[in-house]
């Protein structure tokens, strides 16, 4: 059975810190992709990573595929309120026959 | 807005009753997906629909079925519904595979009393 598992599952902290947010498994994955969920809403995709060691960049965001294609990371610099929310990984490969393996999620507080 | 529609959004209900949620998939998307979520929990992957053809099953129980129809709307159908029953239900699209981005629904509250 796939897995992919994310830390920490809760994050709280102040307005203006930095984190990163893990998404680790035992499988390979050929893509990954990191999702964004607020209350109540669905979830849209933040980014999708392909290449091992690949490193994306939106605004704050900062999401690296590791070289092996089992794990990633999302970095935000500077955390704003806005940036409140449930994150989620999601995996596919060829052992899922390509259906998406999906994180638990972290959810993230930005306090002011 | 994702282009993906749920209706209900919100539904009461008891249990033992039978209940059908509707997803309209973006324009242009052939492949439907129903999760569920229960509260402060991650995603559950139920089923994935490809162009009217059951595609994959994930936790989905054998009291819940779905199905995708010519024009490529879908139906999730819960039946003898249980107090654990009650969380978001959501519906995604993509184009085609389940690797490409999905678009996910506002998705159906369900409340089970």
């Amino acid at each position: 059975t796939q897995l992919l598992e994310q830390s920490p599952q809760f994050l709280s902290i102040q307005e203006g810190e930095n984190l990163t947010v893990y998404c680790n498994s035992s499988s390979v994955f050929s893509s990954l992709q990191w999702y964004r969920q607020e209350p109540g809403e669905g979830p849209v995709l933040l980014v999708t990573v392909v290449t091992g060691g690949e490193v994306k960049k939106l605004k704050r965001l900062t999401f690296q595929f590791g070289d092996a294609r089992k794990d990633s990371s999302l970095h935000i610099t500077a955390a704003q309120t806005g940036d409140t929310g449930l994150y989620l990984c999601a995996g596919a490969s060829r052992d899922s026959n390509y259906q998406l393996i999906w994180g638990a999620g972290t959810k993230l507080i930005i306090k002011p | 807005d994702s282009g993906v529609t749920q209706t209900p959004k919100h539904l009461i209900t008891a249990t033992g009753q039978r209940v059908t949620l509707r997803c309209s998939p973006r324009s242009g998307d052939l492949s439907v997906y129903w999760y569920q979520q229960s509260l402060d929990q991650g995603l559950q992957f139920l089923i994935h629909y490809y162009n009217g053809e059951e595609r994959a099953k994930g936790n989905i129980l054998e009291r819940f079925s779905a199905q995708q129809f010519p024009d490529l709307h879908s139906e999730l159908n819960l039946s003898s519904l249980e107090l654990g029953d009650s969380a978001l239900y959501f519906c995604a699209s993509s184009v085609e595979l389940a690797r490409e981005t999905q678009y996910f629904g506002p998705g159906t509250r369900l409340l089970v009393l």
